[in-house]
């Protein structure tokens, strides 16, 4: 099993550029989150997602869009990417929420000049 | 907000036991406690979760107090591989999915 596969592993954009990060799980999991990591820190949720077809805020949002079109992806987007988009970012993903664990893939690092 | 108070760095031996805590004072009776690690340049992995009651597996072993304000988690036999940094995290049920993750416990294993 690949579990949660995230494309592309860099990127680095100007500002005001756009790209979309592509999440992948095979685990037939309903629940996908996407997270930020900055330095020293630990996860923000930025986007969630409960099941194909729906989307909801996290904790950070603002610049970003997501979607999940089919189960098995998430998509998240950065429209006009800023110097304080440049993290780490981490898709997630579960079979329900509470009671079960999150798998992660290895992220991919964002640097925005 | 369900969080979570952790230690910011600790040191053992190798082939050593590791007892690593987490306080959580302000938890509800329907939170699950759940450990990450997340070793460099990973993304975080799942270690163990329990509700109320100790729980083993081929990782570690987690044993959660009686009033479930605290939980410790119990790497039996520490070894290099084991260094990372170590996330214990609520999963609150009324909170939209947002967890809410500390710095977490940096664990440095000695040779």
């Amino acid at each position: 099993n690949a579990g949660v596969t995230q494309t592309p592993k860099f990127r680095v954009l100007k500002t005001g550029q756009s790209m979309t990060l592509l999440c992948a799980q095979d685990m037939n999991h309903e629940y996908m989150y996407w997270y930020r990591q900055d330095p020293g820190m630990g996860l923000r949720l930025i986007h969630y997602s409960v099941g194909e077809g729906t989307t909801a805020k996290g904790e950070v949002p603002d610049g970003y869009n997501v979607s999940r079109l089919k189960k098995q992806n998430f998509l998240l987007g950065l429209e006009s990417a800023a110097p304080s988009q440049t993290s780490v970012y981490f898709c997630a993903s579960s079979y329900g929420f509470g009671n079960s664990p999150l798998h992660f893939g290895n992220g991919t690092r964002l640097t925005v000049t | 907000d369900a969080k979570t108070t952790q230690p910011n760095s600790m040191e053992s031996n190798e082939e050593e036991p590791v007892h690593l805590p987490c306080n959580h004072s302000t938890i509800s009776g329907t939170d699950y406690i759940h450990w990450y690690r997340q070793l460099p340049s990973q993304g975080p992995e799942y270690v163990i979760h329990g509700l109320t009651s100790n729980v083993n597996n081929r990782m570690a072993s987690l044993a959660i107090a009686e009033d479930r304000k605290s939980s410790t988690l119990i790497l039996h036999r520490a070894t290099l591989r084991d260094a990372a940094v170590y996330y214990c995290i609520l999963t609150p049920m009324d909170s939209n999915y947002q967890l809410i993750w500390g710095a977490g416990t940096k664990l440095i294993i000695k040779p």
